[in-house]
C-alpha cells in the first residue's frame, strides 16, 4: 500500500515568513495529493491539492509544488499568519481508489 | 461546500458497552464513505471504507467485528464500536466523498472515551 512520509514535524515560524511543509509517497499510482489543516478538536479541512497533471498550483498565499518523478510534494504558505498556526497534514490516493493515506503531520506555530 | 456531520461529539462509556457514531452527509450524497481514528497529535488511521449497500473494506489491523460498520443509504453511515475497551478510547473522524470525484469531507469528529 501507499505510505506517506511528512516533515518536519514542527515547525515554528516568525509571523510574515514563509513555510514549508514535505511529502513523499511510495506509490506511482498515487495521484491526487490534497493538504488539510486541522485546528485543535476540530476537523480537517481541505486547504489545496493538487493532481498529478500539473506541477504547481496556487491559491493567494498557499502553493504546492509536486515532482512525480521523485515522489514528492510540498506546501508553502507566504506571509505567515497567527491564524495558520495549526497541524497540516499532506495525503496521496489514486483514481479508483479513493482511499486518502495521510502524513504524519506538521504542527505550524507561527509567532506573532 | 459539502458538509458532514457526526453524532455524538463526545461520548464516555463503561468498558464493555457499546457506542453508535454516526455520520451524515447533509448536502450531498456519499457513495463512500470512511471512517478514521486520530490518537492525540497523531496521524489520521484509515479503519475503514463503506460504500452504500456493501459490506465494508477494512483495513489490516482493524477488527471487523469490534468496529461494526453500515452505510445503509446514500447519507448515512454507522460506526458501532462493540465491547468498548478503555483502548478503544480515540477521536473518530468520518469522511465521505460522491461517486468519482477525489475530495473527501470530514465530519466533525467524535471523541470516545471508555472508562
Amino acid at each position: 500500500g501507499e505510505n506517506v512520509e511528512q516533515h518536519p514535524s514542527t515547525l515554528s515560524v516568525q509571523e510574515g515568513d514563509s513555510a514549508v511543509i514535505k511529502c513523499t509517497y511510495s506509490d506511482s499510482a498515487s495521484n491526487y495529493f490534497p493538504w488539510y489543516k486541522q485546528e485543535l478538536g476540530k476537523r480537517p479541512q481541505l486547504i489545496i491539492d493538487i493532481r498529478s497533471n500539473v506541477g504547481e498550483k496556487k491559491d493567494q498565499r498557499i502553493a504546492v509544488t509536486l515532482n512525480k518523478t521523485a515522489k514528492h510534494f510540498s506546501l508553502h504558505i507566504t506571509e505567515t499568519q497567527p491564524e495558520d498556526s495549526a497541524v497540516y497534514f499532506c495525503a496521496a490516493s489514486r483514481t479508483g481508489a479513493n482511499n486518502l493515506f495521510f502524513g504524519t503531520g506538521t504542527r505550524l506555530t507561527v509567532i506573532p | 461546500g459539502a458538509v458532514v456531520s457526526q453524532h455524538p461529539s463526545r461520548v464516555i462509556c463503561k468498558s464493555g458497552t457499546s457506542v453508535k457514531i454516526e455520520c451524515r452527509s447533509l448536502d450531498f450524497q456519499a457513495t463512500t464513505m470512511f471512517w478514521y481514528r486520530q490518537f492525540p497529535k497523531k496521524s489520521l488511521m484509515l479503519m475503514a471504507t463503506s460504500n452504500e449497500g456493501s459490506k465494508a473494506t477494512y483495513e489490516q489491523g482493524v477488527e471487523k467485528d469490534k468496529f461494526l460498520i453500515n452505510h445503509a443509504s446514500l447519507t448515512l453511515s454507522t460506526l458501532t464500536v462493540t465491547s468498548a475497551h478503555p483502548e478503544d478510547s480515540s477521536f473518530y473522524i468520518c469522511s465521505g466523498a460522491s461517486g468519482s470525484k477525489y475530495e473527501q469531507y470530514f465530519g466533525p469528529g467524535t471523541r470516545l472515551t471508555v472508562t
